[in-house]
């Protein structure tokens, strides 16, 4: 059991470049989000969704688009890549609203330079 | 809005002590409370999860209680390792799809 599964782990982008992060969980859950982690903040929330084909902002989705076509799939889209972007970025997912716990990736760490 | 906070932001303890890690959040109406471990370059692992009717969670040397009224959690560690060196967060469910706001977590050193 995988679990949920994050690609790539690093990457490097110049300013206004674009690139997707991938993101896919194989235990079927319905509910799935994007964080973001700066040093000294908590995670912010960017996307979620509820289900296949229902996706919506969070607190900071500025600067990023997100897709969920399948239940397992949801990729997080960055267009014209800024140095605010540069951050460590988490896919969760879990089952229900309120009751379960979150499953996280182990992270992508994104530089813009 | 609601706010966590987690104080201190680092700990630094000797192997075998007991210690307790704190969280404190400014709204009582919440779903549930989560406590969870970070590993440096490493994702977040969910620990105990204590719903809002819930005092307190127990998984093996980890301990959580909750007190909505006053708004505080803590996660009591027993007999403390290295490997429980990491940084613990908490977090906090208040409903809704935006769901849960985390704390900046506490960064914990255990020494041999």
């Amino acid at each position: 059991n995988a679990g949920v599964t994050q690609t790539p782990k690093f990457r490097i982008l110049k300013i206004g470049q674009s690139m997707t992060l991938q993101c896919t969980q194989d235990m079927n859950h319905n509910y799935m989000y994007w964080y973001r982690q700066d040093p000294g903040m908590g995670l912010k929330l960017i996307y979620y969704s509820v289900g296949a084909g229902i996706t919506d902002k969070g607190e900071v989705p500025n600067g990023y688009n997100v897709s969920r076509s399948t239940t397992e799939d949801f990729p997080l889209r960055l267009e014209l890549a800024a140095p605010s972007q540069t951050s460590v970025y988490f896919c969760a997912s879990d089952g229900d609203v309120s009751n379960e716990k979150l499953f996280f990736g182990s992270g992508t760490q994104l530089s813009v330079l | 809005k609601q706010e966590v906070t987690q104080i201190p932001a680092a700990l630094s303890v000797p192997e075998g002590e007991n210690l307790v890690l704190n969280c404190s959040f400014t709204d009582s109406a919440i779903y549930n409370l989560q406590w969870f471990r970070q590993d440096p370059g490493k994702g977040l692992t969910s620990l105990l999860l204590i719903q809002s009717s819930q005092r307190e969670q127990t998984s093996g040397r980890l301990n959580a209680s909750l007190d909505k009224s006053s708004g505080r959690s803590t996660l009591y560690i027993a007999a403390s390792q290295p490997g429980d060196s990491a940084t613990y967060l908490c977090a906090v469910d208040s409903g809704g799809y935006q769901k849960v706001t985390f704390g900046t977590g506490t960064k914990l050193q255990v020494i041999p």
